[in-house]
């Protein structure tokens, strides 16, 4: 299995509260995305990174933001959680070049109250 | 705008029933166009990666397939263990991941 782990797997809080969701992977990959999945919408790209401090937006970026200041980390942070973030929320780690696989961690499940 | 689009939406099978999943894409120099399983409650499982045209890859009862816009997901008498949902998904120039909504498969006895 590849290195990724999301913490936490699980997180219930209130609107307008700040929360933190971390990826770690120990694959040394220089790709780290952050994506949500919800009925009906798929998996849609929130943030990725291409190293460290290299960041950038995905298709449903609006209320979120990400910091990536290690190889092995990369944050995506709500700042004032809102009920419509309520969802699972994945990272994925990739090599990149032509024999890269890319690997999912097992997600996080959010809910905003 | 790239646009992956995965046709059928579901699919039921039975058991032995050979079919394929579609997958088309519009993005302008692919970087690779991938193949996951998903099963309820976790993430999206790695299959295939598919980078050139004419490229064909196997696993088990999994075959997959790419052209110059599309690519398909053949699955050889199937089993009610290969019910899950499939998610195909390319990758541009940025390195950017951009998902189909998926195909869910029930494959019954």
């Amino acid at each position: 299995d590849a290195g990724i782990t999301q913490s936490p797997r699980h997180k219930v809080t209130e609107t307008g509260t700040p929360v933190t969701l971390r990826c770690h992977q120990t694959e040394n990959h220089r790709y780290m995305y952050w994506y949500r999945q919800d009925p009906g919408h798929g998996l849609r790209l929130i943030h990725y990174s291409y190293g460290v401090k290299d960041t950038d937006k995905g298709e449903v970026s609006d209320g979120y933001s990400v910091s990536r200041s290690k190889t092995e980390d990369f944050l995506l942070t709500l700042e004032s959680a809102t009920s419509s973030q309520t969802s699972v929320y994945f990272c994925a780690i990739f090599s990149g070049g032509n024999t890269g696989e890319l690997f999912f961690g097992e997600g996080s499940r959010l809910t905003v109250l | 705008e790239d646009q992956v689009t995965q046709s059928p939406e579901a699919l039921r099978l039975q058991e032995g029933e050979s079919s394929s999943l579609n997958c088309s894409y519009t993005v302008s120099g692919l970087r690779g166009l991938f193949w996951y399983r998903q099963d309820p409650g976790k993430g999206p499982e790695f299959l295939f990666t598919l980078y050139s045209a004419g490229e064909e890859k196997e696993k088990e009862r999994l075959k997959a397939t790419l052209t110059k816009k599309e690519s398909f997901l053949h699955i050889t008498a199937p089993k009610p263990e290969d019910s899950a949902t499939y998610l195909c998904a390319d990758i541009n120039s940025g390195y950017a991941l951009n998902f189909g909504k998926g195909t869910s498969l029930l494959v019954t006895p």
